[in-house]
């Protein structure tokens, strides 16, 4: 079945940063697209991040663009995201999620979820 | 970025009753709308697909319609399972938005 593990979260101060991981296992990783949604505490859902299965493509909400930056070792069957120039209105949970093709959509799998918590 | 819209905010109703959640879109998005269901503490999971295609597993209870900008997610009789918050997603264009979500609770 498919399984999708998120790690890396964490209280980090504004202006740190921080990388997200998400293991997948349970399908072939390598051909679908991938994608971060997170959820700011008793908040609705918010898109983050995109990434294609053959990293050829990427597309970012505009709340995150040159602060954040999406990955994938295909090898490894991992996903990451990368979180630079934190705030604290980046405080959320942080779900890992996959695509149900090639990122056109719709999301047919999600992780558990990571906090990750901004704070001085 | 196109804004997705669900009404109500809030819905109280019974076992057994039928439940509609209108959700809209600021542009026409074809048929490129998903619906998922999430209770407190847990990942959301997809009930309906491309408006009207229901998920492998999702009881047959759940409905969706719609195209272009009105969509609707229907429960046809509501079972103690199915309190939780509902939410609308575009997939017709990045960034890919959500609706603010439709919180169903026991009246």
């Amino acid at each position: 079945q498919v399984q999708l593990v998120e790690s890396g979260g964490g209280v980090v101060q504004p202006g740190r940063s921080l990388r997200l991981s998400c293991a997948a296992s349970g399908f072939t990783f390598s051909s679908f697209g991938m994608h971060w949604v997170r959820q700011a505490p008793g908040k609705g859902l918010q898109w983050v991040a995109v990434i294609s299965y053959l990293r050829r493509s990427e597309s970012y909400a505009d709340s995150v663009k040159g602060r954040f930056s999406i990955s994938r070792d295909n090898s490894k069957d991992t996903l990451y995201l990368q979180m630079n120039s934190l705030r604290p209105e980046d405080t959320a949970v942080y779900y890992c999620a996959k695509d149900w093709s090639d990122g056109r959509g719709p999301i047919d799998y999600w992780g558990q979820g990571t906090l990750v918590t901004v704070s001085s | 970025d196109i804004q997705m819209t669900q009404s109500p905010s809030t819905l109280s109703a019974s076992v057994g009753d039928r439940v509609t959640i209108t959700c809209r879109a600021s542009q026409s998005i074809s048929s490129w709308l998903a619906w998922y269901q999430q209770k407190p503490g847990k990942a959301p999971k997809v009930l309906i697909y491309k408006a009207s295609s229901l998920e492998s597993g999702v009881p047959s209870r759940f409905s969706g319609s719609g195209s272009g900008t009105e969509f609707t997610l229907s429960i046809s009789s509501l079972q103690p399972d199915d309190f939780a918050t509902y939410y609308c997603q575009q997939y017709n264009s990045y960034p890919w938005t959500f609706g603010q979500g439709t919180k169903v609770e026991v009246k």
